[in-house]
């Protein structure tokens, strides 16, 4: 059975960091690309970076170049998004997700996900 | 940053059917990227409901159809539940922003 299950999450002042865990289990984690999508409370969702099987190539939606950092433990099973100047509207529930597709790819597997708060 | 249009809400008696448009542009729907649907229970994760435009993953049911055409796609359902209270994105992908976009979402309510 294929789990994702996202930690890290907490309340964190603006200005501030914070690292995301991504568990993966009951697939080859090597094999797929992964992707970090957030959710504010009450809006829509949001595809926020992901990465290459191997690590080498790594996408961010523009909010977040230059302050998130996307990476992966194929030898642990894990996924991370480290966050870092942490602004309020970063506040979500932050999903990671399984890509999958033969062509244009789509996420089969979600996270429970896990809530991140900026606020002073 | 939503740049496949969704309607607000939708609404239907059990037993109807209703649609849910996304609207896109040329540089993700109209270029040729499939669209991809999910399902959103309250206070739960999303999970898959089509993909590759009109694609069922096992498990769903085939009340839900998906289809594709131009800059727009559609989710329809038929022979609404009261299961099928949820929130409902579309997903495609953007060659301008080089990265996944969602719809707006849209909220079905079961009269």
């Amino acid at each position: 059975e294929v789990q994702l299950v996202e930690s890290g999450g907490g309340l964190v002042q603006p200005g501030g960091s914070l690292r995301l865990s991504c568990a993966a289990s009951g697939f080859t984690f090597s094999s797929y690309w992964m992707s970090w999508v957030r959710q504010a409370p009450g809006k829509g969702l949001e595809w926020v970076a992901n990465i290459k099987q191997d690590g080498s190539e790594k996408y961010y939606v523009d909010s977040v170049k230059g302050r998130f950092t996307i990476s992966r433990d194929n030898a642990k099973n894990s996924l991370y998004l480290q966050m870092n100047s942490l602004r309020a509207e970063d506040t979500a529930v932050y999903y990671c997700a399984r890509e999958v597709g033969a062509l244009w790819y789509y996420f089969d597997y979600w996270g429970q996900g896990t809530l991140v708060t900026v606020s002073s | 940053q939503s740049v496949l249009t969704q309607p607000p809400s939708v609404s239907g008696a059990p037993g109807q059917r209703v649609t849910i448009s996304c609207t896109g542009s040329s540089s993700n729907i109209g270029a040729g990227y499939d669209v991809h649907w999910y399902q959103q229970l309250p206070g739960t994760a999303p999970k898959l409901l089509i993909y590759g435009n009109s694609n069922r993953p096992s498990g769903v049911p085939d009340r839900f159809s998906g289809s594709k055409s131009g800059t727009s796609a559609s989710l329809a359902i038929s022979g609404l539940q009261a299961e099928d209270e949820a929130d409902y994105y579309c997903q495609s992908y953007d060659s301008s922003l080089s990265g996944y976009v969602f719809g707006t979402g849209t909220k079905v309510t079961v009269l």
